[in-house]
Order: C-alpha cells, then sequence, then structure tokens
C-alpha cells in the first residue's frame, strides 16, 4: 500500500486529453516535488515530468504536469496508441525520509 | 549513447544470496549518484538504494535495510547490490537507474531517475 494513491487504471480515445491523479499528504506532496514516470509494455520506466511540471529533452509537450496542495496530476493531451502505458508518480516524504512511488496507472487507449 | 547493463539475476533459495551488476556506458559513470529500483511481478516501482557518486553517501529502503549491500567501482563504469537473506518477496526485476546530475538523495530533485537499465530478474524459491 503506497503513501501516493493513484487511480489503477484509466482511459481515453485517440485525440482525447486524459488526466492521471497523484494524491499523498502534506508529509510528501505537499511539501516536495512530484516526478512522473512512463512504463511501456516490456520495457524499463523513463522519466516524463520532474519537479512538478518540467519536461526531459524529448519528451512531447502534450505531456504536462502540475501540482496543488497535497495533489498531483499528470496530463496527457493528443492521446495517442503509443502513449498506452503504466504511469507512476514519485516524489520524497519527510515521514519516511525516503523517496515513495504510486501505485501506478495503466492507461488504455480505447 | 547511455546504456545501463544489469546482469546477475537468476534463481535463488530462500535464504541465499545473489549479487547484482550494473555496468554503465555513454557517460561520466563517475560523477552521477546511482540508485537500484525493484518491480514484483504486476506490481509497482520500490525504490532500493542511493550510492552517491564517490561512494560516501549510501542509503536504503527499510525493507532491505541490513540484508542487501550496495557498492560501485568508478574505474569499471559498475554499480553493484549484493542481495543476501533472500525472501519469497524479494522476487522481482531489478533495474539500475541514474540519478538525475547534481541533484542527490533527499533532494528538491530527488527521485528523479534519468536513465535505466532493461532489469534482471531475480526469482526467490524453493
Amino acid at each position: 500500500q503506497s503513501v501516493l494513491t493513484q487511480p489503477p487504471s484509466a482511459s481515453g480515445t485517440p485525440g482525447q486529453r486524459v488526466t492521471i491523479s497523484c494524491s499523498g499528504s502534506t508529509s510528501n506532496i505537499g511539501t516536495n516535488t512530484v516526478h512522473w514516470y512512463q512504463q511501456l509494455p516490456g520495457t524499463a520506466p523513463q522519466l516524463l515530468i520532474y519537479r512538478n511540471n518540467q519536461r526531459p529533452s524529448g519528451v512531447p509537450d502534450r505531456f504536462s504536469g502540475s501540482k496543488s496542495d497535497t495533489s498531483a496530476s499528470l496530463a496527457i493531451s493528443g492521446l495517442q496508441s503509443a502513449d498506452e502505458a503504466d504511469y507512476y508518480c514519485a516524489t520524497w516524504d519527510d515521514s519516511l525520509n525516503g523517496p515513495v512511488f504510486g501505485g501506478g496507472t495503466k492507461l488504455t487507449v480505447l | 549513447e547511455v546504456q545501463l547493463v544489469e546482469s546477475g539475476g537468476g534463481l535463488v533459495q530462500p535464504g541465499g544470496s545473489l549479487r547484482l551488476s550494473c555496468t554503465a556506458s555513454g557517460f561520466a559513470f563517475s560523477s552521477y549518484n546511482m540508485n537500484w529500483v525493484r518491480q514484483a511481478p504486476g506490481k509497482g516501482l520500490e525504490w532500493l538504494a542511493y550510492i552517491s557518486s564517490s561512494s560516501r553517501i549510501i542509503h536504503f529502503a527499510d525493507s532491505v535495510k541490513g540484508r542487501f549491500t550496495v557498492s560501485r567501482d568508478n574505474v569499471k563504469t559498475s554499480l553493484y547490490l549484493q542481495m543476501n537473506s533472500l525472501r519469497d518477496e524479494d522476487t522481482a526485476l531489478y533495474y539500475c537507474a541514474r540519478n538525475l546530475i547534481g541533484w542527490g538523495y533527499g533532494s528538491v530533485t530527488y527521485p528523479v531517475f534519468d536513465s535505466w537499465g532493461q532489469g534482471t530478474l531475480v526469482t526467490v524459491s524453493s
């Protein structure tokens, strides 16, 4: 049971905009930056968003991140079939004094 | 091209030991802090260990503290995870992951891992 709560699944149709939430607390998201990873089927995770809303080079601007209070969101616009993957949020937890990952959200493109 | 290649996984009995390796290439390995992350079958990601570029700072998740050790050889551009007293619940795909440069454990930009290996599978079973 992760301290960061993500919906187990999300879905959308091509071209649609979808959001994935990551809910935490004052000891983690409330006071620290949030990062997002994408894990395509059968592959290793890849950094998608860091420090709430920063995109590494090579990540399309269709992907965006935001944070408010103790929650964070990943938004994907212009949904593509290639976006079908598992998505994980991550942050630091001051109470646990260590990094934590969300349980992951499986995105299906219908 | 940045490459991280893990090896050393396999089948081991409960209570046994295994040493994983991660060989890095394509970047200045000695300048980067490194991590180990695992993923149990069908489950999410779990951070395990952190080692600074100079090996002076090391941290472990509570789940492996006292059983696992981490080390690195900057000359061989390799990262290691020594796993002892293995349990069934240690069965997972083990990844090495490169820290975003310039940021360390507990910093505002942690855990940010900008390169990952393909993973090596560890199965603990009798």
